[in-house]
């Protein structure tokens, strides 16, 4: 079956600027987490969705957003980019009614100039 | 606090040696507890995993690891390394608070193979 997608794999994007990153998750699959990734901090969870909603949230500013559609396809919006931005952007699927089964996406880089 | 600490940052063995990465975990009830590799610009991998039962666990590609609740630890092992093994290996826990919580990673540890 499909893996996760993520589109684009790479964007460069300018300070100010917003970005738009988008997940399709594995077929029947309900949940998806998002993850940022960078040198310094390592993976730190952004937030996931189940449903339509979302029912768990990290400690980013409000400037990380995201939304999940009806196919469980999912966004994530960073508005107002900041250089510290700049990072790989993984997103994880799952059903999300059981512990486990997370299949991780290959990722978009992002990149703030 | 949840958290998972990786002492090793980098690693170099030998192709064909063997390999132990570490993994030290702080969780307050019996943790849910992964190990998954990332190549270099690429996702992540699942390369085993923990819930419950034999403390002694198989994954894929000849990984195991061993989950000992007496040193909060959960080690990767794997008895000979090849060349491809080269790659970034997280141990994580959770998901955190239940079905619903987020997964905590460690730092991390780069893995280089020497031929």
């Amino acid at each position: 079956k499909a893996g996760v997608t993520q589109t684009p794999r790479y964007l460069i994007k300018t300070r100010g600027q917003q970005v738009t990153l988008s997940c399709s998750p594995i077929s029947g699959h309900r949940s998806v987490s998002w993850y940022q990734q960078t040198p310094g901090q390592g993976l730190q969870f952004l937030f996931e969705y189940f449903s339509e909603t979302q029912r768990n949230k990290g400690n980013f500013p409000g400037r990380f957003s995201g939304r999940q559609f009806s196919n469980s396809r999912s966004e994530m919006n960073v508005s107002t980019l900041e250089l510290g931005d700049s990072a790989l952007y993984l997103c994880a699927s799952r059903t999300g009614v059981s512990v486990g089964g997370y299949t991780f996406g290959s990722g978009t880089r992002l990149t703030v100039v | 606090a949840q958290s998972v600490t990786q002492p090793d940052i980098h690693i170099t063995v030998s192709e064909g040696a063997s390999l132990e990465l570490r993994c030290n975990y702080s969780y307050g009830a019996t943790p849910y507890l992964f190990w998954y590799v990332q190549s270099p610009g690429q996702g992540l991998q699942l390369l085993l995993k923990y819930f419950s039962g034999d403390t002694l666990v198989q994954g894929i590609k000849g990984f195991e690891a061993e989950f000992k609740r007496s040193q909060s630890s959960f080690n990767l092992r794997k008895p000979s390394v090849h060349w491809s093994d080269a790659a970034e290996y997280f141990c994580v826990v959770g998901p955190v608070g239940g079905s619903q919580g987020n997964l905590i990673f460690g730092k991390g540890t780069k893995l280089s193979v020497k031929p």
